[in-house]
């Protein structure tokens, strides 16, 4: 069974800080996903990555960066927390066949006040 | 510019009925149409999926129709079940292995 792990399920930040969401999976995947998730809007991809060190920007990138240092690590970095960026965040990580099914972590949801 | 529009915000379905949640997208370019279900406080998880050379695949259960004259999939669930109460997203595959994913639906299904 593949597994993608989040590092918290709840987080409460203030507005200004600096915040780290890891993800890990152990399936050895290739490729792996952060998006964000809001009422109404379905899941938006803020980042994603295909491999070590690369990183491609979604249709949300605005106010995070990424960092992936190692294959099963995939990391999305709040800059500076505002409050708009209150939200569900979800991971995910697939690798290639021809469906690229995405498999997610269980998410984290984080409210910056 | 939203490529995947699932219009139904909620469905309600008594148990032992048909289920019907529907998907519309605008890119002819999608390769594979997936479906995720999502429980609360859990991450989506895969559900059933069709090629675009096809239009329909079954699996228990799920169907899932395309009409790709239409840009239109449907996911049929029969009979429905209680545990089926859940958020349905439609998501079709890009060519570079990114889901784009529809605003969900929220099933609720009766005893």
């Amino acid at each position: 069974d593949v597994k993608v792990t989040q590092s918290s399920r709840y987080l409460v930040k203030r507005t200004g800080e600096k915040v780290f969401l890891e993800c890990v999976q152990d399936m050895d995947h290739e490729n792996m996903f952060w998006y964000r998730q809001d009422p109404g809007l379905g899941l938006r991809l803020i980042y994603f990555s295909y491999d070590v060190k690369m990183k491609e920007k979604g249709d949300i990138p605005e106010g995070y960066s990424v960092s992936r240092e190692k294959k099963e690590r995939f990391s999305l970095i709040l800059e500076s927390a505002s409050t708009n960026q209150t939200s569900m965040y979800l991971c995910a990580s697939s690798t290639y066949t021809r469906q690229n099914i995405q498999y997610f972590g269980a998410g984290t949801r984080l409210s910056v006040l | 510019d939203q490529q995947v529009k699932q219009n139904s915000p909620s469905l309600s379905v008594q148990e032992g009925r048909i289920s019907i949640l529907n998907c519309d997208y605008t890119n002819s370019m999608f390769d594979y149409f997936l479906w995720y279900k999502k429980y609360p406080a859990e991450g989506p998880t895969f559900l059933i999926s069709i090629s675009s050379i096809k239009d329909k695949n079954e699996d228990g259960r799920f169907t899932v129709f395309l009409n790709k004259s239409a840009k239109h999939l449907s996911l049929h669930i029969v009979p429905s079940q209680p545990g089926d109460s859940a958020v349905y997203f439609c998501a079709p595959l890009t060519s570079y292995g990114k889901l784009t994913f529809g605003q969900g639906t929220i099933l609720t299904v009766h005893p």
